[in-house]
């Protein structure tokens, strides 16, 4: 069974770091979707990627986020510099077709808490 | 875009059809209906999807009136693992951020 693989699966660093998450999404899935989940906000959609362009990033904080496609297997979430609200679980999904309401694979996430 | 409004919480009891309703009052023309499924320490999973009438898979079926505005996730005989919680989406392909999770419904199956 296909599945969507994230690394690292906990992070835990201080104030001011910098902090790369990674996804590979299920092989031949061309859209690619990250997502931030707490308890107060619930799930929120940062950016997603269609063929390794972005498509929407909106709801990403411009300022210390940033996220790339590198090649088709990879992509990656960076917070520099990383604060303390920053804590939170990242997931990253993927899909077939090119829409935001297509079935999405959900990666058991990265679960980030920053001191 | 369509606000979906579900019960925060749910209990049932093993081999029992479970029910979970979603409002979506304000659903637009082009918007299908996702629902998706939640354990603690995982992602989401997708579940079902619709746009119309009733859909049904080897886990669950979709029930879609004709006016869409409600749809109703419909969980035959649960078991204890299907203690989760179960998000309902409603939007379209072009939603962007816009097509948000929301709260969810914790569904908890009692033995």
């Amino acid at each position: 069974d296909a599945r969507v693989t994230q690394t690292p699966r906990h992070k835990v660093t201080e104030m001011g770091q910098e902090v790369t998450m990674r996804c590979q999404p299920i092989l031949g899935h061309n859209t690619v979707f990250w997502y931030r989940q707490t308890m107060m906000q619930g799930l929120e959609l940062l950016a997603y990627f269609r063929n390794r362009a972005p498509l929407d990033d909106s709801g990403m904080p411009k300022d210390r986020f940033s996220a790339e496609m590198p090649d088709a297997t990879l992509a990656t979430l960076k917070i520099q510099p990383s604060e303390p609200r920053d804590s939170a679980v990242y997931f990253c999904a993927s899909g077939l077709g090119p829409g935001i309401n297509q079935p999405q694979h959900f990666g058991d996430g990265t679960r980030l808490s920053i001191l | 875009l369509a606000k979906t409004t579900q019960p925060i919480s749910m209990d049932s009891y093993e081999g029992q059809e479970v029910n979970i309703t979603c409002s979506h009052n304000n659903i637009a023309t082009n918007d299908y209906i996702t629902w998706y499924q939640q354990f603690p320490s995982q992602g989401p999973r997708f579940i079902i999807q619709g746009y119309k009438t009733k859909v049904t898979n080897e886990v669950a079926s979709l029930f879609i009136p004709a006016d869409r505005k409600s749809s109703t996730l419909s969980l035959p005989r649960v078991s204890l693992s299907d203690t989760a919680v179960y998000y309902c989406l409603v939007g379209a392909y072009n939603a962007g951020n816009m097509l948000t999770f929301g709260g969810g419904t914790r569904l908890m199956v009692k033995p």
